[in-house]
C-alpha cells in the first residue's frame, strides 16, 4: 500500500538556522501531499499542502514542493524560530474509490534553541 | 476560525470497559474520520464516515469499534471492551469535501489500566 517515509528526529537547530525535513512517498496513483504540525499538547494542524506535481505549498515561511520524479515533498524553512519547535508529519491522501484517507509518516521532532 | 473539538481530553478506563470518545466536527463539513496514535508510533487511519455510514475502515477497526453520528453535531467512536493495546491518542478529523484538507481536533488521550 501507499506509504510515507520521513527522516528520523530529533532535528536540533539554533534559531535562524535553515531547516530541511526530508519526506518521500510511495503511491500507486497521484496523491495529494501534506505537512501537518503538532505543537506540544495540541492536535495536528495543517501546515501546507500540494495537490499535483511541481506544486509548491507554503505557509508561515515553510515551503515544500511536490516532486513526482523523486517522489519527495521535503519541508524547508529559511530561518527557524524557537516557536517552530514541534513535531512535523508528512502525509499523503489516498483517493481510493473517492475517499480521502491520510497516510502519515512517523513524524520528525524539531527542537530550536535560542 | 472553526475548530474540531474533542472530549474528553484524557480518559482513563479499566480494561474490559466500554468507552465513548466524542467529537464535534466543523459544522459545514460532511466527511468525518478517526485516527489513532499509539505513543511513539505513526498516526494511523481507523475509519471514515460519510452520509451516515462508514465509507472505509482499516484492519484496526474491528468489531470492538463502532462510530455513530447520533445527532446533527456529534460524531462518536465507541470501543466496546477495551484492551491494554487500545491505549493511544485518538484524533477526530473532518473535511468539507474530498478535495479539501482534513481538520483535526486536539485529540483524546485514552489510557487503559
Amino acid at each position: 500500500g501507499d506509504s510515507v517515509t520521513q527522516m528520523e528526529g530529533p532535528v536540533t537547530l539554533s534559531e535562524e538556522a535553515f531547516l530541511t525535513i526530508n519526506c518521500t512517498y510511495t503511491a500507486t496513483g497521484y496523491p495529494s501531499l501534506f505537512w501537518y504540525v503538532q505543537y506540544p499538547g495540541e492536535g495536528l494542524q495543517l501546515l501546507l499542502k500540494a495537490t499535483k506535481a511541481d506544486d509548491k505549498g507554503s505557509n508561515k515561511g515553510f515551503e515544500a514542493t511536490y516532486r513526482k520524479e523523486t517522489t519527495s515533498f521535503h519541508l524547508e524553512k529559511g530561518s527557524v524560530q524557537v516557536s517552530d519547535s514541534a513535531v512535523y508529519f508528512c502525509a499523503l491522501s489516498e483517493k481510493n474509490t473517492g475517499f480521502q484517507k491520510l497516510v502519515f509518516g512517523t513524524g520528525t521532532r524539531l527542537l530550536v534553541s535560542p | 476560525e472553526p475548530e474540531v473539538t474533542q472530549t474528553p481530553s484524557h480518559q482513563v478506563t479499566q480494561m474490559g470497559q466500554e468507552v465513548i470518545l466524542r467529537c464535534v466536527p466543523i459544522s459545514n463539513h460532511l466527511y468525518f474520520y478517526w485516527y489513532r496514535q499509539i505513543l511513539g508510533q505513526k498516526v494511523e487511519f481507523l475509519v471514515s464516515f460519510y452520509n451516515n455510514e462508514i465509507s472505509e475502515k482499516s484492519e484496526i477497526f474491528d468489531d470492538q469499534f463502532s462510530v455513530e453520528r447520533p445527532d446533527g453535531s456529534n460524531f462518536t467512536l465507541k470501543i466496546r471492551s477495551t484492551k491494554l493495546e487500545d491505549s493511544a491518542m485518538y484524533f477526530c478529523a473532518s473535511s468539507e469535501d474530498l478535495n479539501q484538507p482534513q481538520h483535526f481536533g486536539d485529540g483524546t488521550r485514552l489510557s487503559i489500566l
